[in-house]
């Protein structure tokens, strides 16, 4: 069956454009999670969809990021204007629980790559 | 959030058994032991999870200390492609967390 998937691939943006990134999870599952990775580092958390609710965002860096899951399937983060410091995988997993639980792992998407020029 | 210190890097020759070494010295006793792994240019993938028994399955097995302070990730016959990044994380097992938390793991690379 499919799994996550992430959507583009790879993404270039100019300093200051606003980018949109968009997150398939596998069907059926309640959970969504946004995490970012910096090269060389462990994903870090940016937020959490329970279906359509935005239940933890705790994570965002600033303002300039934003995410939906207005059906509670696909999920879109979005950055305005972008800056270098951006430039991450963005990386976004399902899970058929409600939030983290012991045993029902994430299943994670392969990453939008976004390099901020 | 209880903490779990890894070493950075490690090196296997293909073939040969490898264990991943975790410390989690402030593990509560609701705390799980998960594994995933990050291939290069992709998602973190779950491997195994554990509370106090060894555990098996087709990937790995997990062998917990009995004061619950230390594990161990091992991989029984390493191949190329088990070259990844592996991470050892404390789960909660109650409700209400929403938040899986990666250090930095451990580099595994394996040797042809």
């Amino acid at each position: 069956g499919a799994g996550v998937s992430q959507s583009p691939r790879y993404k270039v943006a100019k300093r200051g454009q606003d980018v949109a990134l968009r997150c398939d999870p596998i069907s059926g599952h309640v959970s969504l999670f946004w995490y970012q990775q910096a090269l060389g580092q462990g994903p870090e958390f940016l937020t959490y969809f329970q279906n359509e609710a935005q239940l933890d965002k705790s994570g965002l860096p600033s303002d300039r990021f934003f995410a939906e899951r207005p059906e509670g399937s696909v999920s879109t983060l979005k950055i305005q204007r972008t800056q270098q410091e951006d430039s991450a995988v963005y990386l976004c997993a399902s899970s058929l629980a409600r939030g983290i639980t012991y045993n029902s792992p994430l299943h994670f998407g392969n990453g939008t790559r976004l390099t901020v020029t | 959030d209880a903490k779990t210190t890894q070493p950075n890097s490690m090196e296997s020759n293909e073939e040969e058994p490898v264990h991943l070494p975790c410390n989690h010295s402030t593990i509560s006793g609701t705390d799980y032991i998960h594994w995933y792994r990050q291939l290069p240019s992709q998602g973190p993938e779950y491997v195994i999870h554990g509370l106090t028994s060894n555990v098996n399955n087709r990937m790995a097995s997990l062998a917990i200390a009995e004061d619950r302070k230390s594990s161990t990730l091992i991989l029984h016959r390493a191949t190329l492609r088990d070259a990844a990044v592996y991470y050892c994380i404390l789960v909660y097992s109650g409700a209400g967390s929403y938040q899986l938390t990666f250090g930095k793991g451990t580099k595994l690379s394996v040797i042809p």
